[in-house]
């Protein structure tokens, strides 16, 4: 009964390298986003999309693109990783509208070294 | 802007008894929705409760609840009988209408013990 899926559970990679986070979802929601969870500090919005080809950036997307080609896949790339950016990363879908709150994936931990 | 806080880090309850997470929220807006979310060890993000500010009747459950006050701006969890798979991260989360307005904000969250 899995409605959204992140490609990997747990990741590692090195420094400069460039890392791709997949998001699928079967529900045929319009809105995806992309989140990052640290400890302390929440979740953090990176990137959300309403639309295929569409993008927005959230409250920290500097390091982050994001990739929207059809609707049921959101794509996180981060370019160069950092060690900064070694976290939680959870994805998520929404209807456009309406009090039905957010699907999420089931994250994917990504270390940096 | 809208901004959610949750004051307590971290919370700690006896297995069968019953305890309380609180969520205030600023706002500006008179309709929106309130969200409770648990993430356990798994890391799966669950909807707990949601209410609709339009709606005095707080929402429940089974053994979750929720106190709404609307202009108190504050919007508490309680769980009752409490099982130790209720321990978790919780979230409060509120969520405007239509737009980047629509999307969630989330509080920092409350880790929640249960004791046996």
């Amino acid at each position: 009964d899995v409605k959204v899926t992140q490609s990997s559970r747990y990741l590692v990679k090195r420094t400069g390298e460039k890392v791709f986070l997949e998001c699928v979802q079967d529900m045929d929601h319009e809105n995806m986003f992309w989140y990052r969870q640290d400890p302390g500090l929440g979740l953090r919005l990176i990137y959300f999309s309403y639309d295929v080809k569409m993008k927005e950036k959230g409250d920290i997307p500097e390091g982050y693109s994001v990739s929207r080609e059809k609707k049921e896949r959101f794509s996180l790339i981060l370019e160069s990783a950092s060690t900064n950016q070694t976290s939680m990363y959870l994805c998520a879908s929404s209807l456009h509208l309406g009090g039905n709150g957010y699907t999420f994936g089931s994250g994917t931990r990504l270390t940096v070294v | 802007a809208q901004t959610v806080t949750q004051s307590q880090p971290e919370m700690s309850v006896q297995e069968a008894e019953t305890v309380t997470l609180s969520c205030t929220y600023d706002t500006s807006e008179s309709d929106y929705y309130l969200f409770w979310y648990k993430q356990p060890p798994s890391r799966q993000m669950i909807l707990v409760i949601r209410q609709e500010a339009y709606k005095q009747q707080n929402a429940t459950e089974n053994r979750f609840s929720v106190n709404f006050q609307k202009a108190a701006k504050s919007f508490s969890l309680k769980i009752s009988d409490s099982q130790l798979g209720d321990a978790a991260m919780y979230f409060c989360a509120y969520r405007g209408y239509g737009g980047s307005q629509g999307n969630l904000i989330f509080g920092k969250g409350t880790k929640l013990s249960v004791k046996p």
